[in-house]
């Protein structure tokens, strides 16, 4: 059972617009900020948005990231058959330990 | 560019140790904290513990606490994770991961390490 909390799949097809949700607490996600990781298939997890909604050099302008009291969410835009992924939230929680959500397998139709 | 390296899979018994290395290179080594992360086989993905090499102290989540041990050497810029007491449970990939930033933050996650494989089996 993870801390964070994500629906297990989505799905979308070529050009749609997709959100995924993360639901936490006040311990974490209320109090610190949250991280997004795209993990292809057979290879090691990327960092996708960080510190709620910054991306890193490199990663599409198509993903983004939001945050509201105690749940984020990840959207993406303009989906693309490279876009599926597992994709998993993370945030600090103040027990002093990184926390994950489950993970979303994104399936693009 | 950052890179982290690790040490290649290994096959062990239940009840022994293993440990797994990680190299990092292309960049400062003492001030940007080590993760451990582990991804058991078709699950998600667990923090085990992470340590900031300058300060040489670990922080381990309580699931792993007594069992596991990380450790750095600062002149090989190499992080390692010693879990012991191995169980068919503690199979799965290991994946150190580099803090983003230098100024004491265990996260976000960047670079990752390519994962060692663990497999525990009698």
């Amino acid at each position: 059972q993870s801390v964070l909390t994500q629906p297990p799949s989505a799905s979308g097809t070529p050009g749609q617009r997709v959100t995924i949700s993360c639901s936490g607490s006040s311990s974490n996600i209320g109090s610190n900020t949250v991280n997004w990781y795209q993990q292809l298939p057979g290879t090691a997890p990327k960092l996708l948005i960080y510190r709620n909604n910054q991306r890193p050099s490199g990663v599409p302008d198509r993903f983004s990231g939001s945050k509201s009291g105690t749940s984020a969410s990840l959207a993406i835009s303009g989906l693309q058959s490279e876009d599926e992924a597992d994709y998993y939230c993370a945030a600090w929680d103040d027990s002093l330990k990184e926390v994950f959500g489950g993970g979303t397998k994104l399936t693009v139709l | 560019q950052v890179q982290l390296v690790q040490s290649g899979a290994e096959v062990k018994k239940p009840g022994s140790s293993v440990k797994v290395s990680c190299k990092t290179s292309g960049g400062t080594f003492s001030n940007y904290a080590i993760s451990w992360v582990r991804q058991a086989p078709g699950q998600g993905l667990e923090w085990m513990g992470g340590i900031i090499p300058i300060f040489g102290t670990a922080n381990y989540a309580q699931k792993f606490q007594g069992r596991v041990m990380i450790t750095t050497d600062e002149s090989t810029s190499t992080a390692s994770m010693e879990l012991s007491s191995l169980t068919s449970e503690d199979t799965g990939v290991y994946y150190c991961a580099r803090a983003l930033s230098g100024f004491g933050e265990l996260s976000p996650f960047d670079p990752w390490g390519q994962g060692t494989l663990v497999t525990v089996s009698s």
